[in-house]
């Protein structure tokens, strides 16, 4: 069955240092790949997605990801936080042929100043 | 509209009431989808629509769960007789048009539900 594995529920950083957030995923297929930011109050925004192609995906708000087939990763990271990244961040795989998405629990970022 | 509405953003709803949440995609867009996220966990898929037809919805988790979109448009998702464990916040997602997941799909910010 697939599925999303997000291993950290809780990450803390300091502002200005780099993060990498992970995210493994088990599907049969090549998956499409998602990163999704929820901000308090707010909608999940999408990041950043993986189709096909260059496996260094560029996203908005600075943040990057490589899909790594051979290790089923497909990591986000960022060379250097803001205070304002804090938020939890969601990675999600879709279904090829299907509209819908699964998603890892999240991981909940903390920046501390 | 700018982007996807939900209604009402937070209900507290008695146990055994019936619940029904709105959902405004934005315009234009064919795809329309539900989905439902406890706390502590990721969203998990419920239902979608391509205009008005329920194209899938195998996530639902049980008859007491049904949606609706009769105009293409707008559409309703309703919990009958609800349970405490319905609690949880209930996320609508709109996109262009459904070819797969190629498509960016847009989320709102949710309806809190707690069922007291």
């Amino acid at each position: 069955a697939q599925s999303v594995t997000q291993p950290d529920i809780h990450i803390t950083v300091s502002e200005g240092a780099s993060l990498e957030l992970r995210c493994n995923y088990s599907y049969g297929a090549t998956p499409y790949l998602f990163w999704y930011v929820q901000s308090p109050g707010q909608g999940l925004q999408l990041l950043l997605k993986y189709f096909s192609g260059d496996t260094l995906v560029q996203g908005i708000k600075g943040f990057e990801a490589e899909f790594k087939r051979s290790q089923s990763s497909f990591n986000l990271r960022k060379p250097s936080v803001h205070w304002s990244d804090a938020a939890e961040y969601f990675c999600a795989v879709g279904l090829y042929n299907t509209d819908k998405l699964i998603f890892g629990t999240g991981t909940r970022l903390q920046v501390f100043p | 509209g700018a982007g996807v509405s939900q209604s009402p953003r937070y209900k507290v709803t008695k146990r055994g009431q019936d619940v029904a949440l709105r959902c405004d995609p934005i315009s234009g867009h064919v795809s329309l989808y539900w989905y439902r996220q406890a706390l502590g966990q990721g969203p998990e898929f419920l239902t979608y629509f391509n205009y008005e037809a329920q194209q899938d919805k195998s996530g639902l988790p049980n008859d007491r769960f049904s949606a609706e979109r009769p105009e293409g448009s707008i559409s309703t998702l309703t919990i009958q007789r609800t349970e405490q464990r319905d609690s949880a916040m209930y996320r609508c997602a709109s996109s262009l048009a459904s070819t797969g997941p190629g498509n960016t799909i847009y989320f709102g910010e949710g309806s809190w539900l707690t069922v007291v």
